[in-house]
């Protein structure tokens, strides 16, 4: 079946820069858009962007432009999610989600199971 | 950019009653590209309706989604224990950005 693994909790300091794995299994790695959404505690979700694993395109959404970097190792089918210059309110937790859909359609399914990243000094 | 405004913030049902949540768009959403997403404490989101209408695989029929345009709606005809949780939408039109409401959250009464 489709997964997708995470890698375990992060505790970083301001300044600082986190990178998130996402390895996937079930499924042709190169075939499926990779996204990435973030939750703050006790809030919604907020989507930061795509990758195309299979061409290592990207897009990012606004907000995370020039501090999100997403990259993949389609050897060891794996995406990650690197985020620089952390503030508190960066503090979340950080999910990678594939796109439902071989051809690129912004649906999420199915969801990996979460990295909480904790920015604190 | 399309916000999306989902109500109510929180609805209070009994098991065995009907559930209707809203969500509004600040504009049309193209193709009614919109998807609910159902997450529990503790888990990651789920998806249970994509095109306004369809339910992704593994969903009861208990669930059911419609709309067009701006106005969209969520549906679970008979409440099941397993069913309390908070309900996201998203509009999907752009292959360029995404956006979410806010979420409903769906407690016990």
């Amino acid at each position: 079946q489709v997964q997708l693994v995470q890698s375990g909790a992060e505790v970083k300091k301001p300044g600082a820069s986190v990178k998130v794995s996402c390895k996937a299994s079930g499924y042709t790695f190169t075939g499926y858009y990779m996204h990435w959404v973030r939750q703050a505690p006790g809030q919604g979700l907020e989507w930061m962007g795509w990758i195309n694993p299979n061409s290592g395109g990207t897009n990012y959404a606004q907000k995370f432009q020039g501090r999100v970097t997403m990259t993949r190792d389609t050897s060891i089918s794996t995406a990650y999610m690197e985020l620089s210059r952390l503030r508190s309110d960066d503090t979340a937790v950080y999910y990678c989600a594939r796109d439902r859909e071989a051809v690129h359609v912004n649906l999420f399914d199915p969801w990996g199971q979460g990295t909480l990243v904790t920015v604190s000094s | 950019e399309i916000v999306l405004t989902q109500s109510p913030g929180t609805l209070s049902l009994s098991p065995g009653e009907r559930a209707t949540l809203s969500c509004r768009a600040s504009q049309s959403v193209s193709s009614s590209y919109l998807a609910w997403y159902q997450q529990k404490p503790g888990q990651a989101p789920r998806l249970l309706i994509y095109g306004a209408s369809s339910r992704a695989t593994g969903i009861p029929d208990r669930f059911s989604g419609s709309g067009s345009g701006t106005d969209f709606t969520l549906t679970i005809s008979r409440l099941e224990p397993e069913d309390f949780a908070v309900y996201y939408c998203q509009q999907y039109g752009s292959p360029t950005s995404n956006t979410f409401g806010q979420g409903t959250k769906l407690e016990i009464k």
